[in-house]
């Protein structure tokens, strides 16, 4: 069964330093996203990409955060300069089509996530 | 802004107890909702999902939730834990909003079920 692929599982790097991490969704799919889940909190949405473009950013995502999609298969989510509470887990999700607002949902299918560390 | 909240933090159960976890949302308008599983180090996986019609609606691994519109609630039920559903159970709704739209999750609730 395909699955999204997330690496590295765990990232561990010093507050200032860039960090890039990588996701490889579902092959047929179009639709991109990133979440993330600081310890004990919610998971919230940071950002969606279709077509070589973000299509929606939530207030996280400010200048320090970028994503990519470098080629067919990888797409990636990159912190400029890392701050302590940019610690968390990072989730990616590819689905195969958007939501329209009359039609089913098209299910998000989830990475296991990259526990990323700040010191 | 739509907004979830799962009451339970965590929860203990023995095998073979029946489970409600708590869910209500904010949003009055229309919605569909989510109920995610994360297993110890495994993916986020999609347990059960509420678009319209049912407002019963049956998942994998004997999970069912209940949508009540009128109390803003979608609760997830099993009326017979096991010892491998210990995982943490996410509710999320989704966010129509702009070209894409994405999922507004809970806090989570952790279950652990004893043998």
């Amino acid at each position: 069964e395909p699955e999204v692929t997330q690496t590295p599982s765990h990232q561990v790097t010093q507050m200032g330093q860039e960090v890039i991490l990588r996701c490889v969704p579902i092959s047929n799919h179009l639709y991109f996203y990133w979440y993330r889940q600081i310890l004990g909190q919610k998971v919230e949405f940071l950002v969606s990409f279709y077509n070589n473009e973000i299509s929606e950013k939530s207030e996280i995502f400010d200048d320090q955060f970028s994503v990519e999609r470098p080629d067919g298969s990888n797409f990636t989510l990159k912190i400029r300069s890392t701050k302590l509470e940019d610690s968390a887990m990072y989730f990616c999700a590819s689905s195969e089509t958007r939501a329209l607002a009359r039609l089913p949902y098209n299910e998000q299918f989830f990475g296991p996530g990259t526990r990323l560390t700040v010191l | 802004a739509q907004s979830v909240s799962q009451h339970n933090h965590h929860v203990i159960l023995s095998e073979a107890a029946s489970l409600e976890l708590g869910c209500n949302y904010s949003y009055g308008g229309t919605v569909n909702l989510f109920w995610y599983v994360q297993y110890p180090g495994q993916h986020l996986q999609l347990l059960l999902k509420y678009f319209s019609g049912d407002p019963l609606v049956k998942g994998i691994k004997g999970f069912e939730a209940e949508f009540i519109k009128s109390k803003f609630s979608f609760n997830l039920r099993k009326p017979s834990v096991q010892w491998s559903d210990t995982a943490e159970y996410f509710c999320a709704v989704f966010n129509y909003g702009g070209s894409q739209g994405n999922l507004i999750f809970g806090k989570g609730t952790k279950l652990s079920v004893k043998p």
